[in-house]
């Protein structure tokens, strides 16, 4: 079945350092890729999406780009800041509902 | 506009009960899912409503799990005989028409904590 294998955390940054966080799926289609992000206290809410290969999403400063050669949707951001402490899910759609992976979190300080 | 509506915030039952969680989706939303998020499983599927249609129940861990969905708004998941290891927090989420590919919109969740 499909399946999404996300970098295990807890992953801590200095302010303005680089972030990568790495995502790969399996699917027996062609899916849709996203990463939703959970702040501590909230509900889960999208941050990015990419619909087919070589797409780029992009939102708040993060980047990820579908890359189907690799199965891989890394999300990306130039300098983290101390607000983007959180949770980030890497999930997938190739019918209706997501496939997640298990999350990884961020911590980000000063 | 107002989002995915769920209740109670949180439930503490003791095991063996039956539970209901509610969930009111986005006003036109036709597609409706409930998913669960704990802490050895990550987050998982359980059922999905799409108008009219029947439901995908392939997620449901048990039979002691049931959703209904009525009138395609408001979604009840009901959950019988609880055990412990239904502790989690059960989210719900709904889109305009569930294709792939459109974004879901989460509610805050239910955290559930069995006894």
């Amino acid at each position: 079945g499909d399946s999404v294998t996300q970098m295990e955390g807890p992953v801590t940054l200095s302010e303005e350092a680089f972030l990568t966080i790495n995502c790969t799926y399996t699917a027996t289609g062609y899916p849709s890729l996203f990463w939703y992000v959970q702040y501590p206290g909230e509900g889960l809410q999208l941050l990015l999406k990419a619909t087919k290969a070589d797409d780029k999403g992009s939102n708040k400063g993060f980047e990820a780009t579908y890359r189907k050669e690799t199965t891989s949707f890394h999300l990306e951001k130039g300098s983290v800041q101390v607000s983007d402490s959180a949770v980030y899910f890497c999930a997938l759609s190739d019918r209706a509902p997501l496939v997640f992976g298990k999350g990884t979190r961020l911590s980000v300080i000063a | 506009g107002a989002g995915v509506s769920q209740s109670p915030s949180n439930k503490v039952t003791e095991k063996g009960k039956d539970v209901e969680l509610r969930c009111d989706p986005i006003s036109g939303h036709t597609a409706l899912y409930w998913y669960r998020q704990s802490l050895g499983q990550g987050l998982e599927f359980l059922i999905y409503f799409q108008g009219n249609s029947a439901p995908d129940k392939s997620g449901l861990p048990s039979d002691r799990f049931s959703a209904e969905r009525t009138g395609g708004s408001v979604s009840t998941l009901t959950i019988q005989r609880t055990q412990q290891e239904d502790s989690a927090v059960y989210l719900c989420a709904s889109s305009p028409q569930g294709a792939v590919g459109q974004p879901q919109h989460f509610g805050d969740g239910t955290r559930l904590s069995i006894l």
